[in-house]
């Protein structure tokens, strides 16, 4: 089964500082990059998403990086605010035709006040 | 408009008994996805179903099984729990064919 690999696993910013999370994937053949925002008790909610023919996605603080020779993408968070404090995950489609996600172990991101 | 609807929220079960888990998706998705999502990992994914059949199916054992009913809603079932089963369950739907998935709140179960 495909893997994403997330890096770091723990993040602890201040507030107004940027915040940045890491995904690697193994296929070249995705065409689905997107970043999960969960908060305790709660399912994880589609936060920000970037196909592979684009190298950046902005919405709002949130911009997503993709870089197609390295595998790898990124999820920035700009001005991080106490309420961005969250579990994040990014994900990649698994392969097979229901469009399935498989996603990465999370970073639990802390925003200092 | 409401969202993927998930029920019971949060339950305890013994070692080898059987659950059923059940939900509700978003008004407008026909299919239904099941993630398993253990503590402080991400979700894997379980199976999903489409015009009341398995679509396709992740990594899990003949212990879980699935059903999706005409109306959308979906059931996950798993079989002789084992303590390892403990974890959150989530339900999330889609329209068919698009990765534009939303996530019920989940059910917790707890075997013990």
């Amino acid at each position: 089964q495909q893997q994403v690999k997330q890096s770091p696993q723990s993040l602890i910013v201040q507030k107004g500082g940027i915040s940045i999370i890491n995904c690697a994937y193994e296929n070249t053949a995705f065409d689905y990059f997107p970043w999960y925002q969960q908060f305790p008790g709660k399912g994880p909610a589609l936060l920000i998403a970037i196909r592979p023919d684009v190298s950046e996605k902005k919405e709002g603080r949130f911009t997503i990086s993709f870089n197609k020779s390295a595998k790898q993408f990124s999820l920035h968070i700009m001005d991080s605010q106490p309420g961005d404090s969250a579990t994040y995950f990014c994900a990649a489609p698994l392969s097979g035709s229901a469009r399935q996600l498989t996603f990465g172990s999370g970073t639990q991101l802390t925003v200092l006040p | 408009d409401a969202g993927v609807t998930q029920s019971p929220t949060h339950l305890i079960k013994t070692r080898g008994q059987q659950v059923t888990l059940r939900c509700s998706p978003k008004s407008g998705h026909d299919t239904v996805s099941w993630y398993q999502q253990a503590l402080g990992q991400g979700p894997q994914f379980i199976f999903q179903y489409y015009e009341e059949e398995e679509r396709q199916r992740g990594n899990f054992p003949d212990r879980f099984s699935g059903h999706q009913f005409p109306n959308y809603s979906s059931e996950l079932n798993v079989n002789a729990l084992l303590l390892g089963d403990s974890a959150l369950y989530l339900c999330a739907s889609s329209p068919q064919g698009n990765y534009g998935y939303t996530f019920g709140s989940g059910t917790r179960l707890t075997v013990v």
